[in-house]
């Protein structure tokens, strides 16, 4: 079957950085994506990766090993305001996304 | 950026009455739209993908008697919960996908709904 996991909370600490892991098992792959989802609002985009390798974007970066079937998302210098829960969704052979539950970040002042 | 719009934000329902949610990309044609459920503390779970044109397609375990959706136009999707029941508050999503080659999916604002 397919399945996205992720653990379900982390807390960290502000101006730190903190890596989140995302695990899949898909048919087929397309790509993985990394979206930032504020309580009470829709998803917004933060990353894509299709090809191996790591992808900085400000204080976000992205990685991927598709051998290993895993990722992460790695958050530097941590703000208040990345408190928010970060889903992992992995395309399958359908480009169909497949979703992690997601990882509630806390962030401790 | 790619920008998809949804109305209402909210609703607040009698139970037995039918809901519509419109969900729209307003600067781009949208060939694909997805609409998702959300339970408080829950991801995100696909209940249909829609293309235009053409009948949509109900995850397992939704009901597309209850779940009416319709994909007339490239930039417009509408969600009908038809009969709505306290159950079925949640917050629904919508996104849409255009003919890049990236499949990036551009979410709605979401619509919390609430049945009485």
């Amino acid at each position: 079957g397919q399945n996205i996991d992720q653990p379900t909370e982390m807390t960290a600490t502000e101006g730190a950085i903190v890596q989140i892991n995302c695990t899949y098992q898909t048919s087929g792959f397309n790509g993985l994506f990394w979206y930032q989802q504020h309580a009470g609002e829709a998803p917004t985009f933060l990353s894509y990766n299709v090809l191996d390798g790591l992808e900085e974007k400000g204080r976000f970066s992205s990685f991927l090993s598709r051998s290993k079937g895993y990722s992460y998302l790695l958050l530097k210098e941590l703000q208040m305001k990345d408190s928010a829960s970060y889903l992992c969704a992995a395309t399958d052979s359908n480009y169909q996304l497949i979703w992690g539950a997601g990882t509630k970040l806390i962030i401790k002042p | 950026g790619a920008v998809v719009s949804q109305h209402p934000s909210w609703v607040i329902c009698k139970s037995g009455t039918s809901v519509k949610i419109e969900c729209r990309s307003l600067d781009f044609q949208a060939t694909t739209m997805f609409w998702y459920r959300q339970f408080p503390k829950q991801s995100l779970m696909l209940m249909a993908t829609s293309n235009e044109g053409s009948k949509a397609t109900y995850e397992q375990g939704v009901e597309k008697d209850k779940f009416l959706i319709n994909h007339a136009s490239l930039t417009l999707s509408t969600l009908t919960v038809t009969s709505a029941h306290p159950e079925d508050s949640s917050f629904y999503i919508c996104s849409a996908r255009g003919s890049s080659d990236y499949n990036e999916q551009f979410f709605g604002p979401g619509t919390r709904l609430t049945v009485l």
